[in-house]
Parts: C-alpha cells; structure tokens; sequence
C-alpha cells in the first residue's frame, strides 16, 4: 500500500516562527501536493511539485514555501506563521497514470493540525 | 475554472438505508474523484472514475460524462459509513490541479 507520512500530528506555534511541515511517501510517487483544510472552505492548494525541486504556487501560496531535495520528501515551510495560518494541512501524493488529464489518483497523509497563538 | 457542487451538504440516515450523495461540474471534464473522510482522519480516494460506474463492497459511484453529473451512493448504510465525502474534478488545463466541493457530511444513525 501507497503510505504518505506527514511528520507531525499535531503542532503549536507562536506568531512569528518558523514551521516546518514534513511529508514522505514510499511509493516512487512523481507528484507531491500540499493543501489545507478549514471549515467551509474544503481543500485549498498551496503548493505542488511534479518533480524534484520542481514546484508550483497553488491557490492560496502567500505565506508558504516548500522544498522538494528528494523525490519521496516535500516540506511546507510557514517562514512567520500567522494565526490565519491555524489550519489542517495535507499532503498528498499521486503517480502520473499518463491516461487522462486529472485521472491521477491522490493519495493522502494522515493530516496536520497547526495552530498558531 | 470548474465550479464543483455537492448535494446534500448534510445527510442523516438511518442504517440499512440507500444512500445517494450528488456531484455537479461546470465544465467537460475528463475524470472525477470521489474521497471519504472521517471524523478526525485523514482522507481516502474511493473512486476515480472516467465513464459508466464503478463498484467497491456497498459503494457505487457513477459518472455521466455529457450531464456533467456523478452519484456515490452507498448501499446498506451502517454508522461506520458516516464521513465526509468528497467529490473532485481536474481544472481546465491543468494535468495536477483538482477543484473540490465542499463536501457531503453523512451520519448514519444504529
């Protein structure tokens, strides 16, 4: 089974740190994905990579980086968290089925809760 | 852009009921996503699906490609099936990009 590992369950921060939010996958998966979840707004993009140290802004990227050094880690790094950062973050991975455009099955860790006082 | 809507956003059933949860498109879109996930969890792909239907245990998730429509129904409900479920299309022009609805919380009641 496909397993995506993110580093930390639960986390809390105080304004002003930085945040490193790490992701594994075990399954030579090409494409990384982090997003958030908040109540009512469903998932959101932050950033996504389809390669090592290829990366691309997502929805909502102001605030964050990410780093892909290797093809199974993708890190999102909140460089002076902010309470409106408080959120569930989720990383994902999917091969590239090389079928259909979107077709690519997503694959999901385990979430992390951030909150930021 | 793809505009993706769900109905309902809330379900409450009784077990044994049928269950059906609706997914809507804006857009011609090539595949659709279907995800559950449960209180607290993570999240899970059910289904990816292209055309016609796809079967897995007591869940069914159809597509009709030229309505722009997909149905997960859920045969049997038990409370163990009471999650968040989640329908998902690729944007316009992107290979990696989906947009998600909001998601269909279902409570299946013993």
């Amino acid at each position: 089974d496909v397993k995506v590992t993110q580093s930390s369950r639960y986390l809390v921060k105080r304004t002003g740190e930085k945040v490193f939010l790490e992701c594994v996958q075990d399954m030579d998966h090409e494409n990384m994905f982090w997003y958030r979840q908040d109540p009512g707004l469903g998932l959101r993009l932050i950033y996504f990579s389809y390669d090592v140290k290829m990366k691309e802004k997502g929805d909502i990227p102001e605030g964050y980086s990410v780093s892909r050094e290797k093809k199974e880690r993708f890190s999102l790094i909140l460089e002076s968290a902010s309470t409106n950062q408080t959120s569930m973050y989720l990383c994902a991975s999917s091969a590239n089925s090389g079928v259909l455009a979107g077709a690519n099955v997503l694959t999901f860790g385990a979430g992390s809760r951030l909150t930021v006082l | 852009k793809n505009e993706v809507e769900q109905s309902p956003q809330n379900l409450t059933a009784q077990e044994g009921e049928f269950i059906t949860i609706n997914c809507s498109y804006s857009v011609g879109i090539s595949a659709l996503h279907w995800l559950q996930q449960h209180p607290g969890g993570g999240i899970v792909s059910l289904f990816m699906l292209s055309s016609g239907k796809k079967k897995h245990g007591r869940l069914i998730a159809t597509i009709n490609i030229q309505e722009k429509h997909s149905s997960l129904h859920i045969t049997a409900s038990h409370p163990r099936d009471s999650a968040v479920y989640i329908c998902a299309g690729p944007r316009v022009g992107s290979n990696y990009k989906l947009t998600f609805g909001k998601g269909t919380l279902l409570t299946v009641n013993p």
